[in-house]
């Protein structure tokens, strides 16, 4: 079965520091794959989906970006956090031409001190 | 208007009550409905899935569509303490899915 290995769990960082998550799969080959945030209050809010190496989409622009250097491989990145990029990133998976939904990794809740 | 429109609650019931969840949408172009189930400081895992109209029914879990009204409900029966998450509808065609924001549940033993 299909797995989201998505490290660290907690992450406290300061403000204008880098940033890298990380979110590998396991089980399946040619996910699509996507970072969520979830902030209280505001639900899901999708901020990339990549449908395959090295094709990133952006829903919304801010500081962070996206790449996906291996097709089970997919990261968060940013040069200098915000206080505002506090939240709790998801990263999620679904299969390229399938309608059976979404896993969810196990999220990573980043404070930006 | 969001594509997918769901009440955040909270949502405080007794333990062994019916709990009623709903969610309505705008796209008509939805061709399967799923609920998810997050336990705080965890990821949404996938609760039920149902394609087009109709009931889906998976132990004490009811999920309906109604796609003529554009309406999403999700029922617990004999709810339980361990029920108590946030519930996320959701809606999708073509592989993309829209999320509502959730409606936080809390069952009191």
């Amino acid at each position: 079965s299909q797995t989201i290995h998505q490290w660290p769990a907690t992450l406290v960082q300061p403000v204008g520091s880098p940033l890298s998550l990380e979110c590998t799969v396991e089980g399946t080959s040619n996910p699509n794959l996507y970072w969520y945030r979830q902030a209280a209050g505001r639900g899901l809010q999708l901020l990339f989906y990549s449908v395959g190496i090295g094709q990133i989409s952006s829903e919304v622009p801010q500081n962070l970006s996206a790449s996906r250097p291996q097709d089970r491989q997919f990261i968060l990145s940013s040069k200098k956090l915000l206080l505002s990029d506090s939240g709790f990133y998801l990263c999620a998976l679904s299969k390229s031409g399938r309608d059976e939904g979404y896993t969810f990794g196990s999220g990573t809740r980043l404070t930006v001190v | 208007q969001k594509e997918v429109e769901q009440d955040p609650g909270p949502l405080s019931v007794p333990e062994g009550a019916i709990v009623s969840l709903n969610c309505t949408y705008s796209n008509s172009a939805f061709q399967y409905f799923m609920w998810y189930r997050q336990y705080s400081r965890k990821g949404p895992e996938l609760l039920m899935y149902t394609y087009s109209s109709g009931n889906k029914e998976d132990g004490r879990f009811t999920a309906q569509v109604d796609k003529s009204s554009k309406y999403i409900s999700l029922f617990i029966r004999d709810s339980q303490p361990s029920d108590s998450a946030t519930y996320l509808c959701a809606g999708g065609s073509q592989g993309n899915l829209i999320f509502g924001k959730g409606t936080k549940l809390s069952v009191k033993p």
